[in-house]
């Protein structure tokens, strides 16, 4: 079965500081696709950043890069430079192509950047 | 492309009544997700469609909820009856059968069931 596991319900971070949010997975396809999604306080699903599991760079977008480490079953969200904007819940999914592409979420994690 | 659209945005109703959520897809996607999001629960999948044709109803919580999907732009989640733990923030979702290709997701429904 596949799992997303965010172990890091709420973290904090310093202003300008960089911070990790861990996400693991599991599952036995040869090729998924993983994504980091923000969920600010209004609510809506804001897609950050995607990482192929054929991929052999690490993605990145702007001050947002992904940790990947395939034997380890980890992609790792790394926010660099935090700003206040950056507080929100962030989740972590994984997609497969069975019949169409499936998507599974993990159960995100609550990011507060102190000023 | 304006996106997935959802309907209506807040939705308040008294329990027992029937409720229906509507989504639009994005033009061309081929798979469409109603999700229901808790603080108890988190995100939950509640069913998932590929080309019109429901694969995975696994999530679906009770036989009051019902998904329809009748043509590739447009689905509704129905509620009959609702109960006030039915309460939460249900999204819809779609994406084009690609690995590398995100879910988009709409801005949600927010139902209330007093």
């Amino acid at each position: 079965a596949q799992k997303i596991t965010q172990t890091q319900p709420g973290m904090f971070v310093q202003e300008k500081e960089a911070v990790t949010l861990d996400c693991t997975y599991d599952t036995s396809d040869p090729s998924y696709g993983l994504f980091w999604y923000k969920q600010p306080s209004s609510g809506e699903m804001i897609f950050l950043i995607y990482q192929g599991s054929y991929d052999q760079q690490n993605a990145t977008e702007g001050r947002y890069s992904l940790n990947f480490q395939k034997a380890r079953k980890s992609a790792n969200l790394v926010i660099s430079a935090s700003q206040l904007g950056d507080s929100a819940m962030y989740f972590c999914a994984m997609s497969r192509i069975i019949t169409g592409n499936q998507f599974y979420f993990g159960t995100g994690t609550s990011l507060t950047v102190i000023p | 492309d304006a996106g997935v659209i959802q309907s209506p945005r807040h939705e308040v109703t008294e329990m027992g009544q029937e409720v229906t959520l509507r989504c639009k897809p994005i033009s061309g996607h081929n798979s469409l997700f109603w999700y229901r999001q808790t603080m108890m629960r988190g995100l939950e999948l509640l069913i998932y469609f590929n080309n019109n044709v429901p694969i995975d109803d696994s999530g679906m919580p009770e036989d009051r909820f019902s998904a329809k999907m009748p043509n590739a732009s447009f689905s509704t989640l129905k509620i009959q009856p609702s109960e006030p733990r039915d309460s939460a923030v249900y999204f819809c979702a779609s994406s084009k059968d690609s690995l590398n290709t995100e879910a988009f997701f709409g801005q949600g429904t927010r139902l209330t069931v007093v």
